[in-house]
C-alpha cells in the first residue's frame, strides 16, 4: 500500500516570494512521483513528474521538485511566485512496476492550497 | 491536441436516483481510470480499465458499476444515490498501464439533493 502526506494544508505567500510545498510518501515498492495543480472548479493538470534519472525535475512555468529517496520526499519549490500560481497542489504516487498489480493508479495527498497575495 | 472528454459536466440528482457519467479517452489510449473527489478532499481511486477489462478496483461502492466499451469510452453507473455521493468525478486516460502518465478530464460535478 502507498500513502502520501502533504505537510501543509494551506500556504499563504506574497507575490515574488519563494515557496516550498512539502510532500512525503510511504511505499513498499518503488514509485513514480507527480505534482498536479487544480485551479478552482477545474480539473487536474500535471505540473511535473519524476520517473527515473535526475532527481531534480522542472516544469515549464518555473516550478521544480527534487526526489529524495532517503527521506522519501518530493517537495515542490518555486523561487518567485505569481498571483496566477494561486491554486491547490496535489502530490501523487503510482507503482513504478510497469504492468504490475496496481496498473498505474494514483494515490494522492490531501492537497496544499497555495494563496499568493499581492 | 485532443483531451479527455467527460459528460455531462454538471449533474443534479435526487436521493435514490441513478446517474451515468461518461468518459471519452484521448485517441489511442486504452487505459481509463475513475477518481472521486469529495468536497475539500483529495481524489480517491475508484476503478480502472485496460483493453476493455477491469484492471484494478479501489474504494468503489457496490452501488456503482463501470465498464469500458469497444471504442474505449467508459461509463460509470451510480444507483441509489446518496447525499455523500456528491463529488467531482474525474476520468483519466493513459496510453498504457505503466503508471507514468495520466491525462485527466475536466470532471463531472455530481450534486445529490
Amino acid at each position: 500500500a502507498q500513502s502520501v502526506t502533504q505537510l501543509d494544508s494551506q500556504v499563504p505567500v506574497f507575490e515574488e516570494a519563494p515557496v516550498e510545498l512539502r510532500c512525503n510518501y510511504s511505499s513498499s515498492v518503488s514509485v513514480y512521483l507527480f505534482w498536479y495543480v487544480q485551479y478552482p472548479n477545474q480539473g487536474l493538470q500535471l505540473l511535473l513528474k519524476y520517473l527515473s534519472g535526475s532527481t531534480l525535475v522542472e516544469s515549464i512555468n518555473g516550478f521544480e521538485a527534487e526526489f529524495n529517496k532517503s527521506q522519501t520526499s518530493f517537495h515542490l519549490r518555486k523561487p518567485s511566485v505569481h498571483i496566477s500560481d494561486t491554486a491547490e497542489y496535489f502530490c501523487a504516487v503510482s507503482d513504478s512496476n510497469a504492468g504490475g498489480t496496481s496498473y498505474g493508479k494514483l494515490t494522492f495527498g490531501q492537497g496544499t492550497i497555495l494563496t499568493v497575495h499581492p | 491536441a485532443a483531451g479527455v472528454i467527460q459528460s455531462p459536466r454538471h449533474l443534479i440528482k435526487e436521493k435514490r436516483e441513478t446517474a451515468t457519467l461518461k468518459c471519452y479517452p484521448i485517441p489511442r489510449h486504452d487505459t481509463v481510470y475513475w477518481y472521486q473527489q469529495g468536497p475539500g478532499q483529495d481524489p480517491q481511486f475508484l476503478i480502472s480499465f485496460y483493453e476493455k477489462m477491469q484492471s484494478d478496483k479501489g474504494s468503489i461502492p457496490d452501488r456503482f458499476s463501470a465498464q469500458q466499451f469497444s471504442d474505449y469510452h467508459s461509463e460509470l453507473n451510480m444507483s441509489s444515490l446518496e447525499l455523500g455521493d456528491s463529488a467531482l468525478y474525474f476520468c483519466a486516460s493513459s496510453p498504457d498501464t505503466s503508471g507514468d502518465t495520466q491525462y485527466f478530464g475536466p470532471g463531472t460535478r455530481l450534486t445529490v439533493l
